[in-house]
């Protein structure tokens, strides 16, 4: 158990629909970050968040938007979905800020299924 | 556009032998690698790391080698154990500034034969 929390496990959605996705970070990690692994493209960076501030975009669409909460939680809002958004969504955890590398931790994911 | 690469979808290796699984970058500017390690139905785990200044690291039955000329790093395991069996991801990332997105390969799935 890494200590990160992914809700919901498993969602099943239609075209065109909005999801949110939320994540609960270990205990004294203030960054966030969000993967998503799709069958073809492997497991892509989204974005990350520190402290409630976004620190750095990868491959996000414009469709996808995440916040990062004063609690430190964070939520993915996935808008006009499409088929090819069916995917596992990880979210990650880690005490970041610093200039060296943090390790980060994984949560189980959510696997999203659009229809 | 793939920076890192993982060529070999899946490996099969003997319980007690060595298993080499394999990557290669194209960012120069990668300064940092590592690799995770994933079970079914569960989030990626950190296995082991290696900055770009050394060429080896070693945590037990694990080894990670750098050529930063080839712009290649494989991941030793010796001997392999049925518990190996998983996915296999390398990733990198580029350090400093706080922003610290990974950039994965496409993951190897490793296969122990008893």
């Amino acid at each position: 158990d890494s200590g990160v929390t992914q809700t919901p496990k498993h969602l099943i959605t239609a075209t065109g629909q909005r999801v949110t996705l939320r994540c609960s970070p270990r205990s004294g990690d203030l960054s966030v970050y969000w993967y998503q692994q799709s069958l073809d493209q492997g497991l892509q960076f989204l974005i990350q968040y520190y402290n409630g501030e976004e620190r750095a975009k990868g491959n996000i669409l414009e469709r996808f938007s995440a916040q990062q909460f004063p609690d430190l939680h964070s939520e993915l809002n996935l808008s006009s979905l499409e088929l090819g958004d069916s995917a596992l969504y990880f979210c990650a955890s880690s005490v970041g800020g610093s200039g060296t590398y943090n390790e980060q931790f994984f949560g189980p994911g959510t696997r999203l299924t659009v229809l | 556009d793939q920076q890192v690469k993982q060529n070999s979808p899946s490996l099969s290796v003997q319980e007690g032998r060595i298993s080499i699984l394999n990557c290669d970058y194209t960012n120069s500017m990668f300064d940092y690698f590592l690799w995770y390690k994933k079970y079914p139905a569960e989030g990626p785990t950190f296995l082991i790391s290696i900055s770009s200044i050394k060429d080896k690291n070693e945590d037990g039955r694990f080894t990670v080698f750098l050529n930063k000329s080839a712009k290649h790093l494989s991941l030793h395991i010796v001997p392999s154990q049925p518990g190996d069996s998983a996915v296999y991801f390398c990733a990198a990332i580029l350090t400093g500034g706080g922003a610290d997105g990974l950039t994965f390969g496409k993951g190897t799935h490793l296969i122990i034969q008893p």
